[in-house]
């Protein structure tokens, strides 16, 4: 039963323009949100992350975006660039005191010069 | 500052043999969390440490997995008799601070278990 789901496992867009990657979950628990970027043979980076209580979170190219009432965020990255090109996962967690985070199963973005 | 280190980069073992993967979080950082990723599935929860004390274990599969986690320092995770399923990538991840929201996860690089 899976948490968080990421139904696109491969985004391909041009660099400069827009990538949209998105992320649905089920667990109405989850009220803490947090994007990872991975590069083959690393483990994963944090990139940005989300409060319950907001529904965007701005940090220079990076803009992640929730909506609590349908359970669905998504990432945007503007201009994409070439260096972007990375799998991308979406991770939840209840917060609190107990940290541990549900991820998806990752998105492959590839952005092309 | 040296990152999240984890010690062999790569392990292939055969089925029913001892395997033992080692974590070095970021120094001063008090939690240790250990997650798994089998081929073409999610990142998974196996367990975390607060120092030397296993703050919640609920993600281990079953009894041949074993974390250490001896002096609060290092980790230890070993699997012993190892099966098939266990073939996958095993991350390690540390944070400075007790956990909760804004508090981030540092990842190591992970060790890819082939189980053959």
């Amino acid at each position: 039963d899976q948490q968080v789901k990421q139904n696109s496992p491969s985004l391909s867009v041009q660099e400069g323009r827009i990538s949209i990657l998105n992320c649905d979950y089920t667990n109405s628990m989850f009220d803490y949100f947090l994007w990872y970027k991975k590069y083959p043979a690393e483990g994963p980076t944090f990139l940005i992350s989300i409060s319950s209580i907001k529904d965007k979170n701005e940090d220079g190219r990076f803009t992640v975006f929730l909506n609590k009432s349908a359970k669905h965020l998504s990432l945007h990255i503007v201009p994409s660039q070439p260096g972007d090109s990375a799998v991308y996962f979406c991770a939840a967690s209840p917060g609190g005191s107990n940290y541990k985070l549900t991820f998806g199963k990752g998105t492959l973005l590839t952005v092309n010069p | 500052e040296a990152g999240v280190t984890q010690f062999p980069s790569h392990s292939v073992i055969e089925k029913g043999q001892t395997v033992t993967l080692r974590c070095d979080p970021i120094s001063g950082h008090d939690n240790l969390y250990w997650y798994r990723r089998v081929m073409g599935k999610e990142i998974k929860f196996l367990l975390h440490f607060v120092k030397e004390s296993k703050q919640d274990e609920s993600g281990m599969p079953n009894n041949r997995f074993l974390a250490e986690r001896t002096g609060g320092t290092y980790s230890t995770l070993k699997v012993q008799p190892a099966e098939l399923e266990d073939s996958g990538v095993y991350f390690c991840a540390s944070s400075q601070d007790s956990p909760g929201i804004g508090e981030k996860l540092f990842f190591g690089s992970g060790t890819q278990l082939s189980v053959l």
